[in-house]
Parts: C-alpha cells; sequence; structure tokens
C-alpha cells in the first residue's frame, strides 16, 4: 500500500528556507505513471497547489510561488523535497506531499501533512 | 488560471438529507474535475475523480456529475461521518486549481 510522509522543521524564521521531504513507501518514486506534489493549506483557508515532480525532475510550479520554490527527487532513497526560501508569515500552513495520477489526473494518497509555522 | 468556484461555501444539513454542492470552472475543463472530503487534522481523501468516477472504497451514496464548466457533488442520504469540508479541484491545466471548499455541518 502506497503511503506518503512528510517530515521537516516544524518552525522556521522569516527570510529563511523552508525546507521539507517527503519519503514514498510501497512502491517506486520512478514509476512513469504518476508525478509527486505538494500541496498547502494555511490556518483557515483552502487549498493551494505548490508544484509537483516527475522522477526524472521535470517540474511544474504554481505561478504565484514559482520565484521561491524548488521540487526536487532522490530515486535513490524514494524521497522528494520541497524549499521554499524567503518565507513570511503568510507561508504558515499544513504542508502535504501527494501522489498525482498524469493519467487521471488527481492527487490520491496524501500524506498526514506537516504542520510549518513562520515566526521568529 | 482556472478559477474553480463551489457554492454554497458551507450548508447545514441533517442525517439522511439529500446536498448537493456545486463548482463551476472559469473555462471548459471538460471531465478534468475532482472531488475531496476532508477532515480536520486529516489529509484530503479522494472520493470522484473524472468528474463522475467513484473511487474504491467510497460509499455509493456520493456521485458527482457534469461536464464543461459546471459540476455537482450529491450527497443522497448524508451520514453523520460526511460531516466534513468538500474541495473540487481541476485538472485540466496548470497551475492546478481547487474550488474554496464547502463545509456540510450540523
Amino acid at each position: 500500500q502506497k503511503q506518503l510522509q512528510e517530515s521537516g522543521p516544524g518552525l522556521v524564521k522569516p527570510s529563511e528556507t523552508l525546507s521539507l521531504t517527503c519519503t514514498v513507501s510501497g512502491g517506486s518514486i520512478s514509476s512513469s505513471s504518476y508525478s509527486w506534489g505538494w500541496i498547502r493549506q494555511p490556518p483557515g483557508k483552502g487549498l493551494e497547489w505548490i508544484g509537483d515532480i516527475y522522477y526524472d525532475g521535470d517540474t511544474n510550479y504554481n505561478p504565484s510561488l514559482k520565484s521561491r520554490v524548488a521540487i526536487s527527487v532522490d530515486t535513490s532513497t524514494n524521497q522528494f523535497s520541497l524549499k521554499l526560501n524567503s518565507v513570511t508569515a503568510a507561508d504558515t500552513a499544513v504542508y502535504y506531499c501527494a501522489r498525482w495520477s498524469r493519467s487521471v489526473g488527481c492527487f490520491d494518497p496524501w500524506g498526514q501533512g506537516a504542520l510549518v509555522s513562520v515566526s521568529s | 488560471d482556472i478559477q474553480m468556484t463551489q457554492s454554497p461555501s458551507s450548508v447545514s444539513a441533517s442525517v439522511g438529507d439529500r446536498v448537493t454542492i456545486t463548482c463551476r470552472a472559469s473555462q471548459d475543463i471538460r471531465s478534468w474535475l475532482l472531488w475531496y472530503q476532508k477532515k480536520p487534522g486529516k489529509a484530503p481523501d479522494l472520493l470522484i475523480s473524472s468528474a463522475s468516477n467513484l473511487q474504491s472504497g467510497v460509499p455509493s451514496r456520493f456521485s458527482g456529475s457534469g461536464y464543461g464548466t459546471d459540476f455537482t457533488l450529491t450527497i443522497s442520504s448524508l451520514r453523520p461521518e460526511d460531516f466534513a469540508i468538500y474541495y473540487c479541484q481541476q485538472a485540466r491545466s496548470f497551475p492546478l486549481t481547487f474550488g474554496g471548499g464547502t463545509k456540510v455541518e450540523i
């Protein structure tokens, strides 16, 4: 059964870089059928797509975050990672990683989510 | 960007009620429409893909319909475990975008 788990610091200072890793278990991240995505949800707000990556490194980013975000993949460890630089309080959110089905076009499954707070 | 507009933003209902949530896309997305259920403190669960395909394990009281710009999610007979927030999402083009959510509450 495919599972995803986010990990990383729960507190980041303003202007610094938020870094999260998603570990995929129960299957290979190198599957040609899927990409791997990040989605976030600020407290009390809706869901926002951040971006996704294919196992070969091909990425798509939300234009609203593109200048600050980088997603990378490590097929040897079955992990993919998110870096968001120059963070502010507005980046405080629960960050989810999820598998993106390239044929059906859906996120499933999702990780449990990681709360990242931006505060000094 | 394709804007997704859900209505209503919240609905008060009782167990056994029929609930209908609508999602409108700002441009034609064909059937590239997903529905997710989200409960507090948990990750979203995929309910429906391709506008109307019920995911394995999802109760048959959930159904989706629509094509193009107008879509609906219907819960035919509300159960206590269905009280949650429901989100639509378009998968027609990047950037992927979600609706603002519909809270189904008592």
